[in-house]
Parts: C-alpha cells; structure tokens; sequence
C-alpha cells in the first residue's frame, strides 16, 4: 500500500465549476499537509498549507484535513482556466525535510 | 523563498551514458533535495545532499547509479549514471524553508 494515494485524472471541468480534489494516506504520523501546484514544465510550488486537523482557505481556494480518515481535499470556487495545473498533495510529520507526495491529479479547466 | 536554477532543463541521452545535472540557489542552504518525478508517479525524494558530508540516499537509490556532489551552500550536482530508458524521466532540485519545499524547474531526461 502506497503511503499516499492520489486519482491522477485528468479531471476536465468547464469554468466557473467547483473542483475537488482529494488523497488518502496511511500514516498516521503525518501532521502537516500540503498542496502543490505545477504547470507544465515548471516546478511544483506551494498553493496551500494546514497543520492538523481542519479547514484553511484562501480566497478560492480551501484545504480541508480530516485526520481521522486520514483524508485530505482541496476546494477551488470559481474556476479558471489558468487554474489548469497538476495538484500534488503533499504530506510530513514535521520539518519539511521527509515529505511524501501523492502522484498528483491533472486538472483542466475549459473556458 | 527561493530561486532555483537547473541546467539542463532537457536532453535526450543514449543508453549507457551518465548526465550531470546542476542545481543553482540563489541563496545558501543546508541541505539540498533531488527528487525524481516519473509519469504518474508520486514525487520520489532521491537524496538528500548536505555540504561537507556525503549525501544521504532514500531506500532504493544508491550512490554508484546517482553520485551527488555539494560543493558549497549553493550549489549542488546529480549525475545519473549508465542510463536506461527506465531512467526517463524528470529530475528536481529542492530546498526547504520555512516548512516549505522550493522547486527548480527540472530536468527532463529522455534516454533512448
């Protein structure tokens, strides 16, 4: 069993629709959770970040943890084209110097 | 944050050849990352390379197939040795800060 598992998509929604995207992992150790955007040909960045258990948003954009599924999601409102990335979930029991990352999920956003 | 700068960020290479890559920061650091992202794959952490010290590799990668150097608290080298096809595949360097991890933007590697 893969420590964390994440749907690859593609997911392809018109603007302006409401986007989920979610992983499991299995470790029960992990505290900080994490989500990667990456357009094509660049590097990941960091869209979002939640300590714990809980909801974080912003403006679009919300993260959701749910450590007693050990579930993670990330919401975005209202979304745009430019929002056409792949998503990496991300995850670490502390430090940033051990994270595991999911195998990320395509999303395309058609205008 | 952090800028990242890779060379090459593409090359297509034949089989049984060695490929260096360069890692540039802009800034110095501790410790440096080198992942591997293959298609559908997760992230994979390689290596971790620390200044004055040997890199530490993660469970299923070794020295001999991808030596690491880390010259100075700036810059650091990946070199993939005696390549396959399964080698294909994208190459980054990371730095940690502030709980986050900075991406350069790969290299691609293509092996024939």
């Amino acid at each position: 069993q893969k420590e964390v598992e994440q749907d690859p998509g593609p997911l392809s929604v018109p603007e302006g629709a409401i986007v989920s995207l979610n992983c499991t992992y299995s470790n029960s150790a992990f505290q900080y959770f994490m989500w990667y955007r990456q357009y094509s040909r660049k590097g990941p960045e960091l869209l979002m970040y939640t300590y714990s258990s809980g909801n974080k948003e912003d403006g679009r954009f919300t993260a959701q943890v749910d450590k007693s599924s050990k579930y993670i999601s990330l919401f975005i409102r209202d979304s745009q084209p430019s929002d056409s990335a792949t998503y990496l979930c991300a995850m670490s029991d502390g430090g940033g110097f051990k994270t595991i990352f999911g195998a990320g999920t395509r999303l395309f956003v058609k205008a | 944050s952090a800028v990242i700068s890779q060379k090459p960020s593409r090359d297509i290479c034949q089989r049984g050849t060695s490929l260096t890559i360069q890692c540039q920061v802009d800034s110095q650091v501790t410790m440096m990352f080198w992942y591997r992202q293959q298609p559908g794959q997760s992230l994979t952490l390689i290596a971790t390379a620390n200044q004055g010290s040997e890199a530490t590799y993660e469970s299923g990668f070794v020295i001999d197939k991808f030596p690491i150097s880390r010259p100075n608290l700036t810059f650091s080298t990946l070199t993939v040795s005696n390549m396959s096809p399964e080698d294909s595949s994208i190459y980054l360097c990371s730095v940690s800060g502030s709980g986050e991890l900075f991406f350069g933007e790969g290299s691609r590697l293509t092996v024939l």
